[in-house]
């Protein structure tokens, strides 16, 4: 079974400070993981993707994530907050082997201070 | 660039009415599914379709809840009657079946219903 943890349910950055987001996942076989960011009253978009190719993954508005496996670990970074990127972000694991379900975390909420 | 529809985009409705929600998946996506989102928490699976057949709808309250999806295209969310603890975002989202997607799946703008 597969089950994503995000630690922090709020985190608070200034602007132009490095945003770190973390997730930690628990999975049977090698998953593939995913970041969504959620900005209010709207759906949910991709950010980057883990597909057991490249561990260090590159995504849109300079995010990056790296997958580590002896940490069970895919957190997110951003060398820089930006004012827009205030907003909810979800990890979300699948198992390749066995279609298509995901499973979110809680989701972590970040604030960006001027 | 193509999108999943959903509408409404928000619904106000009185407890033990009926309510439902349309989505339209990407075009040739085969998979498609509903998730609900209580506030201040990840969705939930309630239920997914392969073309127009069921694949999951275990975590579906089926004493009130339907889902249907007729033509293996659009699909519709049922709510019948709704409750207080129903109020939440309903969010779509497709997939494609094919092993170069990774499983991405895409969402649609969500339905945010309220119940009074």
């Amino acid at each position: 079974a597969q089950s994503v943890t995000q630690l922090g349910s709020h985190v608070s950055v200034s602007e132009g400070a490095l945003v770190l987001l973390r997730c930690n996942y628990s999975s049977s076989v090698p998953p593939y993981l995913f970041w969504y960011v959620q900005y209010p009253n709207q759906g949910l978009q991709l950010l980057l993707k883990y597909t057991s190719a490249a561990t260090l993954v590159k995504g849109i508005n300079g995010f990056e994530a790296e997958f580590k496996k002896s940490e069970t670990s895919f957190h997110l970074t951003k060398p820089s907050a930006h004012m827009s990127d205030a907003a909810e972000y979800f990890c979300a694991v699948s198992d390749p082997n066995t279609g298509n379900q995901f499973y979110f975390g809680t989701g972590t909420s970040l604030t960006v201070i001027p | 660039e193509a999108e999943v529809a959903q509408s409404p985009r928000y619904k106000i409705t009185e407890k033990s009415q009926a309510v439902a929600f349309w989505c339209d998946p990407i075009s040739g996506h085969a998979t498609l599914y509903w998730y609900r989102q209580i506030l201040g928490q990840g969705p939930e699976l309630l239920v997914q379709f392969q073309d127009e057949s069921v694949v999951d709808d275990s975590q579906l309250p089926k004493d009130r809840f339907s889902a249907e999806r007729l033509k293996g295209v659009d699909s519709t969310l049922k709510i019948q009657p709704a409750e207080l603890g129903d109020s939440a975002m309903y969010l779509c989202a497709s997939s494609s079946i094919f092993p170069s997607s990774y499983n991405e799946q895409f969402f649609g703008p969500g339905t945010r219903l309220t119940v009074l």
